[in-house]
């Protein structure tokens, strides 16, 4: 069965660093989507996409923040400069219409994010 | 604004016995969505179920059921005959007409033999 992947399952990093963090959505999924999870917390939303430009962003989502589609599979999240309160799980992920019937979205296994 | 609300914020449920898991909701959008989704400790968001503001009848998918109230806004997850490995954490989420996801704050199940 289709699923979303994302790497790497876990990243360390230092304050102030720059991050990527890599997804490949299903295959024909049309729409691309992160969230964030705090932990303890309940999942936020912070970016859609689709067609290759952003459709949708959140407050959270400012500009240390950018997603990038750089090929026909790879949908990335990037975080500038990174601040400890970034720690998280993040989560990508894919749905591939908009009527009712094919409306789930699936979503990766995660990355935990720990900024130190 | 859109807001969904779980007010459970942690169940135990006997092994076999069935579990009623409540969300309520408030959005203005005419079309919307709602999900389930399971968290277990791994961390993973497993979709469990979906159920369209406009179908009639309610979804299942095996042991899962939603039972839909749209004049009461609410969509409580009902899990049947519990497993052991049905203890996590279960999100409730509506889609808005953008498409993205708002979940509430989870409740934590824990099946116990």
């Amino acid at each position: 069965e289709p699923e979303v992947t994302q790497t790497p399952s876990h990243q360390v990093t230092q304050m102030g660093q720059e991050v990527i963090l890599h997804c490949v959505p299903i295959s024909n999924h049309l729409y691309f989507y992160w969230y964030r999870q705090i932990l303890g917390q309940k999942v936020e939303f912070l970016v859609s996409f689709y067609n290759n430009e952003i459709s949708e962003k959140s407050e959270i989502f400012d500009d240390q923040f950018s997603v990038e589609r750089p090929d026909g599979s790879n949908f990335t999240l990037k975080i500038r400069s990174t601040k400890l309160e970034d720690s998280a799980m993040y989560f990508c992920a894919s749905r591939r219409f908009a009527t009712s019937e094919q409306e789930t979205q699936y979503f990766g296994p995660g990355t935990r994010l720990l900024v130190l | 604004a859109q807001k969904i609300t779980q007010t459970q914020p942690g169940m135990f449920v006997q092994e076999k016995e069935a579990v009623t898991l409540d969300c309520t909701y408030d959005t203005s959008d005419p079309s919307y969505g709602l999900f389930w989704y399971k968290q277990p400790s791994s961390g993973e968001m497993i979709f469990l179920i979906y159920q369209g503001s406009y179908d009639q009848q309610n979804a299942t998918e095996g042991r899962y059921s939603l039972n839909f109230q749209k004049a009461r806004k609410s969509a409580n997850l009902v899990i049947s005959a519990s497993q052991l490995g049905d203890s996590a954490m279960y999100f409730c989420a509506m889609r808005d007409s953008w498409g993205k996801l708002q979940f509430g704050a989870g409740t934590q199940v824990v099946v116990t033999p």
